[in-house]
């Protein structure tokens, strides 16, 4: 069946580089898009970026100069990369499947990430 | 950026009817869908396309609405039905999710 997990750091400190990996199974990451999904503490829901099936990124502005999304279709593994991490870019981390238009039908448990000196 | 409004809270009583409403800043066509979140879960799809109920999903739930305003549907409303609510568009890039209802049970 279709899984997503999400690992990472967890504890980040200012202006450090976030790393985070999406590992996927059940579906094929060149016939599927990849989502990450962020959500602050106690807030609600943003969209960060998409890796598509033929491998195009789309960003969402707010983070678009600090943010890279890649992938190992090998390893069926999606990337996030985020720099010059501040506080306030604390909080759960979920990557999810989806396709242009569609919704975020499959999402993994979530990575708690907290930037803090 | 297309900016979906929902109310913050609702309480309502089991075996009752509830809605839940979200308003688009711009029209979203029928690219509407919506999520459930329990605390401390990922958050999980409900509704696609403004009406389709996901494989799985109580027929309790059903959703409407096109254009911008959408309206999510529980009835009756169960006790596990405890959650958060959030509606998301898909027309506009960015792809943007609304603030949540968050329903309490009285």
């Amino acid at each position: 069946q279709v899984q997503l997990e999400e690992s990472g750091p967890g504890l980040m400190q200012p202006s450090e580089t976030l790393s985070l990996t999406c590992t996927v199974s059940g579906f094929s990451l060149t016939s599927n898009g990849v989502g990450w999904v962020r959500q602050p503490l106690g807030k609600g829901l943003v969209w960060m970026g998409t890796i598509w099936a033929g491998g195009s990124t789309n960003y969402n502005s707010a983070v678009q100069s600090r943010l890279s999304i890649s992938r190992d279709t090998s390893k069926s593994q999606v990337f996030l990369k985020m720099n010059s991490l501040q506080p306030e870019d604390t909080g759960t981390y979920y990557c999810a499947r989806h396709y242009y238009g569609s919704p975020f039908a499959y999402w993994g448990q979530g990575t708690l990430v907290t930037v803090s000196s | 950026d297309t900016v979906l409004t929902q109310s913050p809270a609702l309480a309502v009583s089991p075996g009752e009817r509830v809605t839940i409403s979200c308003r688009a800043s711009e029209s979203v066509s029928t690219l509407m869908h919506w999520y459930q979140q329990k605390p401390g879960q990922q958050p999980t799809l409900l509704i696609y396309l403004a009406s389709n109920l996901e494989s799985g999903v109580p027929a309790r739930f059903s959703g409407s609405g096109s254009g911008t305003d959408f309206t999510l549907t529980i009835d009756p409303v169960e006790a596990d039905d405890t959650a958060t609510y959030y509606c998301q568009q898909s027309w506009n890039d960015p792809w943007t999710f609304g603030g949540g209802t968050k329903l309490e049970l009285k």
